[in-house]
């Protein structure tokens, strides 16, 4: 069975400074990873998805990594800001099922 | 192009009531989904629909029904609602899986339902 995990639950930074996201799983026969957002009381906003065969990702200050042999992604955020406030998620897509992560909640001071 | 609209926003019921939560895409997706969010536990997949008539339960279906009504609409239906389905309800959609092009599809969110069930 799947399991994701990501560390940090929570992440509090001073805004400019460069950050890094953890995302972990179990089971490396996937397809894909999928970063996304969640603010507040709203649904999951696709940030970045990387295929299997892929290493990394770029969406302008985002950079999403992946490693498939140690079951691990990381999703960089550069030069953070105020509006990058919010819940990460990954997710990892096997087959017919996607799982995923309880999310890193960061907050950026201003 | 709206992607995902979900209705209602906010619900209440009371214990035994039944509802239904409408989803609606129009980015013709072949698979549609529903999850779940609880505070601690991430999205669970309640059921899902590959393709337009078909429908699969995912890890927690029980107190669950779903209609494929066509390829942009797909229901989730409380029949006597219980306190343990108050949650956030979210519709997803993304290219088939069936396909091996479509492995790559990204998932597509509405903005959740909140449901509270006293």
């Amino acid at each position: 069975k799947q399991e994701v995990t990501q560390i940090p639950a929570a992440l509090s930074v001073p805004e400019g400074e460069n950050l890094v996201l953890n995302c972990s799983f179990t089971d490396s026969a996937i397809y894909n990873l999928q970063w996304f957002r969640q603010d507040p009381g709203k649904g999951l906003t696709s940030l970045l998805l990387i295929q299997s065969s892929q290493r990394e990702q770029t969406s302008g200050r985002l950079n999403a990594s992946l490693d498939k042999s140690s079951g691990r992604s990381t999703l960089y955020i550069a030069a953070s800001q105020p509006g990058d406030s919010a819940t990460y998620l990954c997710a990892v897509k096997g087959y017919q099922k996607v799982t995923f992560g309880t999310g890193t909640k960061l907050q950026v001071i201003p | 192009n709206a992607g995902v609209t979900q209705t209602p926003k906010f619900q209440v019921l009371k214990t035994g009531q039944s509802m239904t939560l409408q989803c609606a895409q129009d980015m013709n997706h072949n698979s549609m989904y529903w999850y779940r969010q609880d505070p601690g536990m991430g999205l669970r997949l309640i059921y899902y629909s590959a393709s337009e008539g078909t429908t699969d339960k995912g890890e927690v279906p029980n107190g669950y029904n779903v209609s494929r009504l066509n390829k942009r609409e797909f229901s989730l239906r409380l029949e006597s609602a219980a306190p343990s389905q108050t949650s956030v309800y979210f519709c997803a959609s993304s290219d088939a899986l069936g396909r091996l092009s479509s492995y790559n599809s990204p998932l597509h969110f509405g903005n959740g339902t909140r449901l509270t069930v006293t």
